[in-house]
């Protein structure tokens, strides 16, 4: 991607189980932000955390951040068969280019 | 607001013919942005706009394409002659430019070209 890689690609789990999803990206960044789309739908924005920020959290969604490794993580907790979804990762660059990663999908089985 | 606007949601083409996307983005918003999304390669960001000024079209894949924004309220994306692998969904997205401003994408418009 033009940016970064998402993994795992794709996860199954059972309703009430945790996911995690990680980001990795390429560049400096001002920010990085979490989307979720919805099959044959366009993105909509979940959670954004700073580059200066390491955790930080939004009703049943966690997301760290470290700027060293250029990693990030988002943990959906107790998840519901409504989080069935993709999700990605977008890195606000210093140029205020906005790449997103490849996404996971994600599909929670009731 | 009703969100970012797209128009058509779907189109069917055929190879050489002229694609036209629209994207109206919200009011307010200075930032413009156009994606296309497809299995292989994913989002990838074709060219972006900050008042109305294109800033970075190196995502542009080739000549075919091009990209307007002739005022704040409107932007068009045009393939010429359009080939059957620029089959996919286009999502236009706008936001604030500024540090720490989320976007909003529009429904998209899927494209095939046969």
């Amino acid at each position: 991607s033009q940016q970064g890689e998402e993994d795992p690609q794709a996860l199954s789990i059972q309703e009430g189980e945790n996911a995690t999803m990680n980001c990795s990206y390429k560049t400096s960044i001002n920010n990085l932000q979490w989307y979720r789309q919805n099959s044959g739908r366009g993105l909509v924005h979940l959670i954004l955390i700073r580059s200066n920020e390491r955790e930080k959290h939004s009703g049943r969604l966690r997301v760290t951040l470290d700027t060293s490794k250029k990693s990030s993580s988002l943990l959906i907790t107790a998840s519901r068969a409504a989080d069935t979804a993709s999700y990605f990762c977008a890195t606000d660059a210093t140029g205020n280019q906005f790449y997103f990663g490849t996404g996971t999908s994600l599909t929670v089985i009731p | 607001d009703a969100g970012v606007i797209q128009s058509p949601r779907h189109e069917v083409t055929e190879m050489g013919q002229e694609v036209t996307l629209r994207c109206k983005p919200i009011s307010g918003h200075n930032s413009l942005f156009w994606y296309r999304q497809t299995m292989m390669r994913g989002l990838e960001l074709l060219i972006y706009f900050n008042n109305n000024v294109p800033i970075d079209d190196s995502g542009m894949p080739e000549d075919r394409f091009s990209a307007k924004m002739p005022n704040a309220s409107f932007s068009t994306l045009k393939i010429q002659p359009s080939e059957p692998r620029d089959s996919a969904v286009y999502f236009c997205a706008s936001r604030m430019t500024g540090a720490n401003t989320e976007a909003f994408f529009g429904q998209g418009t899927r494209l095939t070209v046969v």
